[in-house]
């Protein structure tokens, strides 16, 4: 069964760059890495996704090496608003059936 | 903008009541998805459905819970009978997914149901 596992929190400071890695093995070959984010009172939102490699859009990078065990996401210049809970998601090897596995979660906590 | 909407928001019941959480997906997405939040567990999945057909429910108690998609447009989420343990907010979230696509297509979720169970 695949396993995820990331920081429970982490401190920044407005203008740095975080980074949260998420190591997962025996995630499914052909799956994404899917990381999310989540305000307080609120569902998780969608923030990045990718198979391997770099990507990037307009809120953060997703760094993926080649052997697929680990993801990074990379989110740039923080402010206050970038305090939240972010989760990785992959999907498991496991057969026909499509098992997600969710991250437990990095709490982000952004500093004046 | 298409939204997934959950009713009801906050629902607070006694042990040993019935309790019925229904979920609307954004229309055309064929994955809903299930899940509970404590502070405790964190974010659980307890069910997902594909095209209205049960993909994984192991994540869910059989013996209290069960999860229905009467149809494409209304998904829901029965728990009889609840028990205090059973609090927590539970979210549904609907996807699109493409045959033999990647399990791990984005998620848009609801606002969630706060659930109390006294």
């Amino acid at each position: 069964l695949a396993k995820t596992t990331q920081p429970i929190s982490m401190d920044s400071y407005e203008g740095q760059e975080v980074n949260i890695t998420c190591s997962h093995n025996n995630i499914a070959t052909n799956d994404y890495i899917t990381w999310y984010q989540q305000f307080p009172s609120q569902g998780p939102r969608f923030i990045i996704q990718g198979y391997k490699t770099k990507v990037t859009n307009e809120v953060a990078s997703l760094f993926i090496p080649a052997d697929r065990k680990s993801s990074t996401l990379s989110l740039p210049r923080v402010s206050l608003s970038d305090t939240a809970v972010y989760y990785c998601l992959v999907g498991d090897n496991a057969g026909n059936n499509r098992k997600l596995i969710w991250g437990l979660g990095t709490s982000l906590a952004v500093n004046p | 903008d298409a939204r997934v909407t959950q009713t009801p928001r906050h629902k607070v019941t006694e042990m040993g009541q019935e309790v019925t959480m229904r979920c609307q997906p954004i229309l055309g997405h064929n994955t809903v998805f299930w899940y509970r939040q404590t502070m405790m567990q964190g974010l659980e999945l307890l069910a997902y459905f594909r095209n209205r057909a049960p993909l994984d429910d192991s994540g869910m108690p059989k013996d209290r819970f069960s999860a229905e998609m009467p149809d494409a447009t209304l998904a829901t989420l029965k728990i009889q009978p609840s028990e205090p343990r059973d609090s927590a907010v539970y979210f549904c979230a609907s996807g699109l997914v493409y045959p033999g696509g990647r399990g791990t297509d984005t998620q848009y979720f609801g606002p969630g149901t706060r659930l109390t169970v006294l």
